[in-house]
């Protein structure tokens, strides 16, 4: 079984900063993905941005790239000028390749931006 | 529209009944699995399935139990088995077909409290 392990219950920054949520795992598998999602107080789950883990270039989406350490089990979260509707639960994800059955999540990271 | 419907947003259930949380979708997806999700603890798998008739537990599925009769449909039934079963429960749904990945879309969640 795999798990997925958020160390940081909680980070707050000032808007436009830059934060990096960590994120680590455990798997003995070779074929997997990882995901970040997004949670906003309307309790919407929403994909943030997904690695696969056969992939050694780094994915990126707008201000949201991932730090892939493949070998460290590490899958870190940067945001780059962070703004208020960032504001949100945090969510590191696993999923084996194939995707039969379903994500293994860890527990959260609740980030705050400040005004 | 395109997408998961769970009812009700909010459920209030006595000790000792049993409730069941509907989740419906019109994305002609073949995966649906049902999460339950509790403050500090992130998403946890309570049941999936690929197919129509098919259906696995997955890591809490004590105290719970599902039907999948028609694609669209994977209704969860909390019984009174289910020890605390006061929680925010996500329902998701993939492809499950084609290339290997394919996006987890969720539903808006049902909060289930015991009174």
């Amino acid at each position: 079984a795999q798990t997925v392990t958020q160390s940081q219950p909680e980070m707050s920054v000032q808007e436009a900063e830059t934060v990096t949520l960590s994120c680590t795992y455990d798997t003995s598998e070779n074929n997997y993905y990882l995901f970040w999602y997004k949670q906003p107080p309307s309790r919407q789950m929403i994909l943030v941005i997904r690695q696969e883990a056969y992939k050694q270039q780094n994915a990126t989406e707008n201000r949201f790239s991932v730090n892939f350490q493949k070998a460290a089990k590490s899958f870190s979260l940067k945001i780059s000028d962070s703004q208020l509707g960032d504001t949100a639960m945090y969510f590191c994800a696993f999923m084996k390749g194939g995707g039969a059955d379903g994500l293994t999540f860890g527990k959260g990271t609740h980030l705050i931006i400040q005004p | 529209d395109g997408g998961i419907t769970q009812s009700p947003k909010y459920l209030f259930r006595k000790e000792g009944q049993n409730v069941t949380l509907s989740c419906e979708q019109n994305l002609n997806h073949d995966a649906m699995y049902w999460y339950r999700q509790d403050p500090g603890q992130g998403l946890r798998l309570i049941y999936y399935s690929q197919i129509v008739n098919d259906f696995q537990k997955g890591d809490i599925a004590e105290g719970y139990s599902v039907s999948r009769e028609k694609k669209e449909s994977f209704p969860l039934t909390v019984t009174s088995a289910q020890k605390n079963p006061t929680a925010f429960y996500l329902c998701a749904t993939r492809l499950g077909r084609g290339p290997v990945w394919t996006e987890a879309f969720f539903g808006q969640g049902t909060r289930l409290t015991v009174v």
